[in-house]
Parts: C-alpha cells; sequence; structure tokens
C-alpha cells in the first residue's frame, strides 16, 4: 500500500511566522503535489514536482515556496503565514503516468494562522 | 478557462438506497481522463473511480459505476446499496493537455448517508 504522510494534523501559528510542512511518501514516486482544500472550493493546486530538485508553479503559489531534495520528500514552505493561508493542506503523489495516473493522498494538516 | 461544476453541495440518502452524484465539466479536448474521489470525515482522500473519456463503456468499481455522457459533458457517479462507509465528500476531477496537466476539481459533494 502506498502511504504518503504529513508531519502534522494540525498546526497554529502567527501571523509572520515561517511554516514548514512536510511529507514523505514511500512509493518511490516520481511526482509529488500540493493541495490547498478550502470549502466550496475543492482543491487547488499550489505547487507539484516531478522530480528531485524540479518544481512547477500551480494555480496558486503566491505566498508559497516548495524544497524537494529527496525523492521521498516534498516540503512546502510558508515564508511569512498571513491569516489567508489558514486552510487544509493536502500533498499527494503519483507514478510515472503523471497527473493521469491515481493520486495518493496524505491525511492532511489543518493550519490555523492566528 | 477549464471547470469542473459539482451542482450539489449536499445530497443524503437511506442506507442500502442509490444514489447520484452528477458532475459536468467543460473542455473542448476529446481526450481526457475524469476521476471521482471520496474524502471520508477525517479521513484520507482515495480513487474511486476513473474513466478515459475514448473509452465508451462506463468504468465500474464494485458497487460505484458512472454514467459518462461525452456529448454532453456529464460525469455522473451511482453509488448502489449505499452503506454507512460510504459517507464522505465526494470530488469529482478531470484533467487534459488543456488543463495545464494538472486536475481541475470540482467543489465537491457531500454524501449523507441516513441509517
Amino acid at each position: 500500500d502506498v502511504k504518503v504522510t504529513q508531519s502534522s494534523r494540525y498546526l497554529v501559528k502567527r501571523t509572520g511566522e515561517k511554516v514548514f510542512l512536510e511529507c514523505v511518501q514511500d512509493m518511490d514516486h516520481e511526482n509529488m503535489f500540493w493541495y490547498r482544500q478550502d470549502p466550496g472550493l475543492g482543491l487547488r493546486l499550489i505547487y507539484f514536482s516531478y522530480d528531485v530538485k524540479m518544481k512547477e508553479k500551480g494555480d496558486i503559489p503566491e505566498g508559497y515556496s516548495v524544497s524537494r531534495e529527496k525523492k521521498e520528500r516534498f516540503s512546502l514552505i510558508l515564508e511569512s503565514a498571513s491569516t489567508n493561508q489558514t486552510s487544509m493542506y493536502l500533498c499527494a503523489s503519483s507514478g510515472l503516468a503523471g497527473v493521469k495516473d491515481t493520486q495518493y493522498f496524505g491525511p492532511g494538516t489543518r493550519l490555523t494562522v492566528l | 478557462a477549464q471547470t469542473v461544476t459539482q451542482s450539489q453541495p449536499e445530497m443524503s440518502v437511506q442506507e442500502a438506497e442509490t444514489v447520484t452524484l452528477s458532475c459536468t465539466y467543460d473542455t473542448s479536448e476529446s481526450d481526457y481522463y475524469l476521476f471521482w474521489y471520496k474524502q471520508p470525515p477525517s479521513r484520507q482522500m482515495i480513487l474511486v473511480i476513473r474513466q478515459e473519456a475514448y473509452k465508451q463503456q462506463n468504468a465500474t468499481e464494485n458497487r460505484f459505476s458512472v454514467n459518462f455522457q461525452k456529448a454532453a459533458k456529464s460525469f455522473s457517479l451511482k453509488i448502489s446499496d449505499s452503506q454507512l462507509g460510504d459517507a464522505a465528500m465526494y470530488f469529482c476531477a478531470y484533467f487534459a493537455a488543456d488543463s495545464n496537466y494538472q486536475l481541475i476539481w470540482g467543489a465537491g459533494t457531500k454524501l449523507i448517508i441516513k441509517p
């Protein structure tokens, strides 16, 4: 079974703090994704990575950056957290077929920025 | 921009009955992929079913089946013999070359199962 884990289920941070969300997958997947999930908006892609050290912007990259130093790990960074970044963050991974392949999701991190 | 519309924010169904969740999408592509994902409360999102547009036959996975109407750009999910464990948010998603190689997601439908 594919396992995608995220470093925290719940996180509370203050405005202006630097926030790191980590995601690890154990299936040697090439592709990894960070989504933001808000009620009524579905999932919106923040960034994705198709290989180590490679990254591509999604629909809403502003205020976020990512890092992929190892194949199994994909980190999302909020350089200076703001209250409008309060949300559920989902990490996913998929294999060689890319986006049309099944995406396997982590349990999510619910981030609250005060 | 490509869009995926789930017009039912919430649906409810009696246990053991059948329910259909609707999804429509906008595209000019002829080759694309459609997905239904399920997100149970406090649990991970999982793939329910996938349909490739060039395949005529509707996809089926056990109690889950789709009604894929390509001309109408409609992709509904039918759940037969609903079970309490089917309670979840269901998301429809679309992928094609015109989606910038990203999944485009609907807003989701919350499915409530009444015992």
